[in-house]
């Protein structure tokens, strides 16, 4: 099974930051199937990333992709209040087909 | 705009079976990926498994002992079977679309809180 590790567990920034986030794979991952969520307190997920580097319809430009491999990156260019959630990367493909990594949580 | 609305009963007791549907609405369940995803409360995501349009199933091996996933074009949903409940099966239960080609997931419900208590 590829495990997915993010790091770091909490990261706490304020407004205007920049935030880094890296999810790492116990084992390489095409880049077509990492992905990236954002969940709020008691909303579902919402898809950010698709492709490593996509940004799905309506996600703002702040938001970034990156990686190959093994190592992937979200990159929030400069934080809105909005954005302080928990993030979670997800790869497709091995067993079990979908995965997650464990989340970090972005706190102000 | 697509969307999912899980349904289902909130509280089932240990040994006995989880049922929940999701409901799509703004599409249709004759093409795509379907999903069930659960989320312990305070907890990860945890992908449990999905349902091709065509019926094909592909789950969790961790629970697919349990499993019985299946989709109903007359009623545009598709639905979960979970069996031999436990406690540890306690969690928010979202249905979410897989979309061709990456798989990422795209379209989500608000989650249903399905508790195993006797």
């Amino acid at each position: 099974e590829i495990v997915l590790t993010q790091s770091p567990g909490i990261l706490s920034l304020s407004p205007g930051e920049r935030a880094t986030l890296s999810c790492r794979a116990s084992q390489s991952v095409s880049s077509n199937y990492l992905a990236w969520y954002q969940q709020k307190p008691g909303q579902a997920p919402r898809l950010l990333i698709f492709g490593t580097s996509r940004r799905f319809t309506g996600v703002p430009d702040r938001f970034s992709g990156s990686g190959s491999g093994t190592d992937f990156t979200l990159t929030i260019s400069r934080l809105e209040p909005e954005d302080f959630a928990v993030y979670y990367c997800q790869r497709f493909g091995s067993s079990p087909l979908y995965a997650f990594g464990q989340g970090t949580k972005l706190e102000i | 705009q697509v969307q999912l609305q899980e349904s289902g009963p909130g509280l089932v007791k240990p040994s006995e079976t989880l049922s929940l549907t999701c409901t799509v609405s703004g599409g249709s369940v004759s093409s795509y990926y379907w999903n069930w995803i659960r989320q312990p409360p305070g907890k990860g995501l945890e992908w449990i498994g999905y349902v091709y349009y065509s019926g094909t199933t592909s789950y969790n091996p961790s629970l697919m002992s349990r499993l019985t996933m299946s989709v109903d074009t007359s009623k545009n949903g598709f639905s979960l079977n979970l069996s031999s409940v436990t406690a540890a099966d306690t969690a928010v239960y979202y249905c979410a679309r897989g979309r061709y080609g990456d798989y990422g997931l795209d379209f989500w419900g608000q989650g249903t809180l399905v508790t195993v208590s006797s």
